[in-house]
């Protein structure tokens, strides 16, 4: 079955400090692997899209990184700011005729002052 | 457009109303999605349109579920006798090609069955 998790389901830091969130999946075919921020109330923004072939992409102060291999991935957010407060999607795409978008539940960061 | 739009922000009805939800797709965008989401939880896939066409409605939960693009920009959502586990956050999205493009949403409407 074709599954994305994410963890920690939530998490707590203080601003300026950096964190990790982990996604792992059970997708097949693997086509490519997304993160999205999500505000609330606000619908997801793409932050980096990677496929079989990269291992790490960056886009600011987020850096997202795929082991095909192990089939687990990260972003990694660095000098944490009050306004990356928001729920961190992983997305993985599986191409099986019809194209399939296998979203996680989310991580949600909250930065504190 | 500038962006994806969605109307109305927020919908509030009463058990075994229709509603219908608008989405307005960034203009030149082919592709067209509805999601679904609840809280604490990521967006469900209902239905991927390619122009006018649903490519794929696999997601829609049951037939009171219904989306039309009649003329390849804005669809509509249509929900009848909706039920209490309706609630949630209905997301639109758009992209240029096809689902291996990157994904514009929408700001979502809140839909409340009471």
């Amino acid at each position: 079955k074709n599954q994305v998790e994410q963890s920690p389901q939530s998490l707590i830091i203080l601003e300026g400090k950096n964190c990790t969130l982990q996604c792992n999946y059970t997708v097949s075919p693997f086509s490519n692997l997304r993160w999205y921020k999500q505000d609330t109330g606000r619908g997801p923004v793409s932050l980096t899209i990677m496929t079989f072939s990269e291992n790490t992409k960056s886009n600011g102060r987020y850096t997202a990184t795929l082991d095909a291999d192990t089939k687990q991935s990260s972003l990694h957010i660095t000098a944490s700011q009050l306004s990356d407060s928001a729920s961190y999607i992983c997305v993985v795409s599986a191409r099986r005729g019809n194209y399939q978008l296998i979203w996680g539940a989310g991580t949600k960061l909250i930065i504190k002052p | 457009g500038a962006g994806v739009s969605q109307t109305p922000s927020n919908k509030v009805t009463e058990k075994g109303k229709y509603v219908e939800l608008r989405c307005d797709p960034i203009s030149g965008h082919t592709a067209l999605y509805w999601y679904r989401q609840s809280l604490g939880q990521g967006p469900e896939f209902l239905i991927y349109f390619q122009g006018t066409g649903a490519a794929d409605d696999s997601g829609l939960p049951n037939d009171r579920f219904f989306a039309v693009r009649p003329e390849g920009s804005v669809s509509t959502l249509k929900i009848q006798r909706t039920e209490r586990g309706d609630s949630a956050v209905y997301l639109c999205a758009s992209s240029h090609g096809d689902r291996a493009d990157t994904q514009y949403f929408g700001p979502g409407t809140r839909l409340t069955v009471l």
